[in-house]
């Protein structure tokens, strides 16, 4: 059955550098999403991404965040410079016209 | 904005036991809703939908009805196994969303043999 990955699957990183997570959907899927979870709270929407751009984003996702689909596959989510409010679980998501979103595993992100 | 309330966790409850998990919802327009599963180690898997009004989502025993007079979608299983224990997620997708999901804050569900 086709899933969604995401590596690494746990990055620990020092405050102020950069990080970039990769995910790699669903192949026939069109529409990308990232969502992140704090210890804790609830999973919180950061970006939708459609036909190579942002369809929507939420507040958290500022300046510091990006969004690509550099080839046919991957799709990645990055932080420009982290901060120790980054840590979280970071989740990838797919989906067809359906709209039925698939997630990957997660991405844990430790921010020292 | 939109918004979704779980009951407060964790549930622990015997084999064959009742669940009900409660969600509550705020949204403009129509929204659709879900309740999705994580077991350890794993991503959010979609365990049933509901798009519309008294709609009844189905599926591995699970049951939540959409009802919009009290805007509630709670999550219902007649008999629980060792196996249902993982953390469940309400969501909705606003009526005017391309697609962003909103999310509860989850309840962990432990079933003891």
């Amino acid at each position: 059955e086709p899933e969604v990955t995401q590596t690494p699957s746990h990055q620990v990183t020092q405050m102020g550098q950069e990080v970039i997570l990769r995910c790699v959907p669903i192949s026939n899927h069109l529409y990308f999403y990232w969502y992140r979870q704090i210890l804790g709270q609830k999973v919180e929407f950061l970006v939708s991404f459609y036909n190579n751009e942002i369809s929507e984003k939420s507040e958290i996702f500022d300046d510091q965040f990006s969004v690509e689909r550099p080839d046919g596959s991957n799709f990645t989510l990055k932080i420009r410079s982290t901060k120790l409010e980054d840590s979280a679980m970071y989740f990838c998501a797919s989906s067809d016209y359906s709209n039925e979103q698939f997630f990957g595993p997660g991405t844990r992100l430790t921010v020292l | 904005g939109d918004s979704v309330t779980q009951m407060e966790g964790p549930v622990t409850l015997s084999e064959e036991a009742f669940l009900t998990i409660n969600c509550t919802y705020t949204a403009t327009g129509y929204p659709s809703l879900f309740w999705y599963v994580q077991y350890p180690g794993e991503g959010l898997q979609l365990l049933l939908k509901a798009t519309k009004a008294d709609d009844k989502g189905s599926n591995k025993g699970f049951e939540a009805t959409y009802r919009k007079e009290t805007t509630s979608f709670h999550l219902e299983k007649g008999s629980v196994q060792v196996s249902d224990s993982a953390v469940y997620f309400c969501a909705l997708r606003g009526g005017t969303s391309y697609g962003k999901l909103t999310f509860g804050q989850g309840t962990i569900l432990t079933v003891h043999p």
